[in-house]
């Protein structure tokens, strides 16, 4: 059975910071990894999706990396600015599913 | 293009009652599947509908079932509700890109269930 892991499961930084969120899975056989970003009782919103044959994707200040064999995968945010503030979470594909961590809450204050 | 849409956005039941929720798919998406997240929680996968037919189950009971129709719009319904039922649930609708894989998901912005 797949586990995702989420670490930290919060984090605080002032506002400029640049700051890394990590992700393990235990299960190196999936299709693809997504970050997603999720503000207080909303639906979840897609940021990066690594295909499983790739290393890293980049959008704008955001850069994921993925790491299959080690399980592992990281969300580099450069700059950071108080709207970043949200729960991001990372998903890992298997077969017709998305298995989740349970996220990491950031706040970034001005 | 028309993004993911659910409905209602939140709604209140008692133990026991039965639920209908429903989501409309992406525009050109033919995959949904659904999600529960309880507070504090990661989504947890319950099912995926294909052209109309299920396609992978999470571990929930029976009392949870769904429909996809021809248009890929989708409903999930949960019967006999529990306490623990209270989440918000998720809709997500893709495509296929390969066999067994899809591409990315795009989420709706949920419904959230309470029951008391």
């Amino acid at each position: 059975k797949q586990e995702v892991t989420q670490i930290p499961a919060a984090l605080s930084v002032p506002e400029g910071e640049n700051l890394v969120l990590n992700c393990s899975f235990t299960d190196s056989a999936i299709y693809n990894l997504q970050w997603f970003r999720q503000d207080p009782g909303k639906g979840l919103t897609s940021l990066l999706l690594i295909q499983s044959s790739q290393r890293e994707q980049t959008s704008g200040r955001l850069n994921a990396s993925l790491d299959k064999s080690s399980g592992r995968s990281t969300l580099y945010i450069a700059a950071s600015q108080p709207g970043d503030s949200a729960t991001y979470l990372c998903a890992v594909e298997g077969y017709s599913t998305l298995t989740f961590g349970k996220g990491t809450m950031l706040l970034v204050s001005p | 293009e028309t993004g993911v849409t659910q409905s209602p956005t939140h709604l209140i039941k008692t133990r026991g009652q039965q639920v209908t929720l429903r989501c409309s798919s992406q525009s050109g998406h033919n995959t949904v599947s659904w999600y529960q997240q309880a507070l504090g929680q990661g989504p947890q996968f319950i099912f995926q509908y294909y052209r109309e037919e299920e396609n992978g189950r999470g571990n929930f009971p029976p009392r949870f079932s769904g429909l996809q129709f021809p248009n890929y719009s989708s409903e999930l319904n949960v019967n006999a509700l529990e306490l623990d039922d209270s989440a918000l649930y998720l809709c997500a609708s893709s495509t296929l890109a390969g066999v067994n894989s899809y591409n990315e998901q795009f989420f709706g912005p949920g419904t959230r269930l309470t029951v008391l």
